[in-house]
């Protein structure tokens, strides 16, 4: 299985740069995804990585070192709607093969004036 | 159509009801999951049905029941249920198992 670890909770002025962190301990890593999910509604997907390096998407990047069990999700241009929970879900192949990605607990960003 | 759908987006029901939750997907994905998610914790994997079959139970209790009628529909039968079960239930569809998911706007259940 996976330990995946992620900050509770988070703050951050509008307008500013957030970086949230994931970190994971996995035998068998085969993918890393981020998503949101706003108060009382689904998570949406935002990013996936599953070699080293950046992705940018806009407003957001997400980043991955595997060598050493590490992403961040980079939110750029800080928006009030950005607040929302970020999840870090890990897959890997070593659980039988199920390849279904494992949620960490999600870190709740809440974005001030 | 880039959407899941459910219903109903609420519940109520009594210790004693049978209930059904839907979903349905027409993005010709081949992987839908059921997800129990409480108040502040991460989504909790329940059942993975690929390509309309049962692939994995996450030992869930027996009162809860999946079917996947054809490759678009989703259910998830409920029967005498417990107050612990009242959660947000998510439906969410992928390509294949294991790829970025599509997640439905969920069913906020409530067992009184």
């Amino acid at each position: 299985g996976q330990n995946i670890d992620q900050p509770t909770e988070m703050t951050a002025t509008e307008g500013a740069i957030v970086q949230i962190n994931c970190t994971y301990q996995t035998s068998g890593f085969n993918g890393l995804f981020w998503y949101q999910q706003h108060a009382g509604e689904a998570p949406t997907f935002l990013s996936y990585n599953v070699l080293d390096g950046l992705e940018e998407k806009g407003r957001f990047s997400s980043f991955l070192s595997r060598s050493k069990g590490y992403s961040y999700l980079l939110l750029k241009e800080l928006q009030m709607k950005d607040s929302a929970s970020y999840l870090c879900a890990v897959r890997d192949h070593s659980s039988g093969g199920s390849y279904i990605p494992t949620f960490g607990r999600g870190t709740s960003l809440i974005v001030h004036p | 159509d880039t959407e899941v759908t459910q219903t109903p987006k609420h519940l109520v029901m009594g210790m004693t009801n049978k209930k059904s939750l839907k979903c349905e997907q027409h993005m010709g994905h081949r992987a839908m999951y059921w997800y129990k998610q409480k108040a502040k914790k991460p989504p909790e994997l329940m059942f993975v049905y690929s390509y309309e079959k049962l692939s994995i139970n996450e030992s869930v209790p027996s009162r809860f029941s999946p079917e996947c009628p054809n490759s678009s529909l989703l259910n998830l039968h409920l029967h005498a249920l417990q107050p612990e079960d009242s959660a947000l239930y998510l439906c969410a569809s992928s390509q294949e198992v294991g790829d970025g998911y599509t997640f439905g706007s969920g069913t906020r259940l409530t067992v009184v």
